[in-house]
């Protein structure tokens, strides 16, 4: 079955130290994957894409991604965190031959400790 | 940068009412979709629009919803007879050549069924 997994629920590190967020899924192919943002109150904001090529991928706000093939992982980098980073974050997948429409993870809500 | 803009941000109703929440896409975007979020879970998709049909929706997109671009800018959803479960945030999103591309998401409607 088509699945996206988000291990952790809730990750608390500290401003200026590097965060890591985890994301997986289950699928006999590559698919489309995404980060996505959303701050309290806010929509969701895109942060990176990875569709095919280069593995690491960077995005917006100095956030990073690593697609790891073997591992069916798709992980989530920033070396340092800022205050400002606290947010919910949703690893989302779009399954070729799965339709038009992106599968989200159940989300990491980041708290950032000054 | 180009915005999704959805209307209102919070709506409370009672139910078995119907309610509209509207959308005003990015203005070149061809594909078009909602989601919703209930508190404390994923991100669910509901519908997909494309040349002014639906092109896919999930078991959640039941007959007591619809939705309509009535003049080639807003896209609205719209829930019949709402019940208390409906209590969710809902979200617009649009894209210019399909979920590929990665969405552009509004900032949400809080919806409150009492």
């Amino acid at each position: 079955a088509q699945s996206v997994t988000q291990p952790d629920i809730h990750i608390t590190v500290s401003e200026g130290a590097s965060l890591e967020l985890r994301c997986n899924y289950s699928y006999g192919a590559t698919p489309y994957l995404f980060w996505y943002v959303q701050s309290p109150g806010q929509g969701l904001q895109l942060l990176l894409k990875y569709f095919s090529g280069d593995t690491l991928v960077q995005g917006i706000k100095g956030f990073e991604a690593e697609f790891k093939r073997s591992q069916s992982s798709f992980n989530l980098r920033k070396p340092s965190v800022h205050w400002s980073d606290a947010a919910e974050y949703f690893c989302a997948v779009l399954f070729t031959g799965g339709g038009n429409k992106l599968t989200f993870g159940t989300g990491t809500q980041l708290k950032v400790e000054l | 940068e180009p915005e999704v803009t959805q209307t209102p941000s919070h709506q409370v109703t009672q139910m078995g009412q119907e309610v509209i929440l509207r959308c005003v896409p990015i203005s070149n975007h061809l594909y078009f979709y909602w989601y919703r979020q209930i508190l404390g879970q994923k991100v669910e998709f509901l519908v997909s629009f494309y040349n002014n049909e639906i092109s896919e929706k999930s078991e959640i997109f039941d007959d007591q919803f619809s939705v309509e671009r009535p003049d080639g800018s807003n896209f609205t959803l719209k829930i019949r007879s709402t019940k208390l479960e409906d209590s969710a945030m809902y979200f617009c999103a649009s894209s210019e050549q399909g979920a590929t591309d990665g969405y552009t998401f509004g900032s949400g409607t809080r919806l409150t069924v009492v």
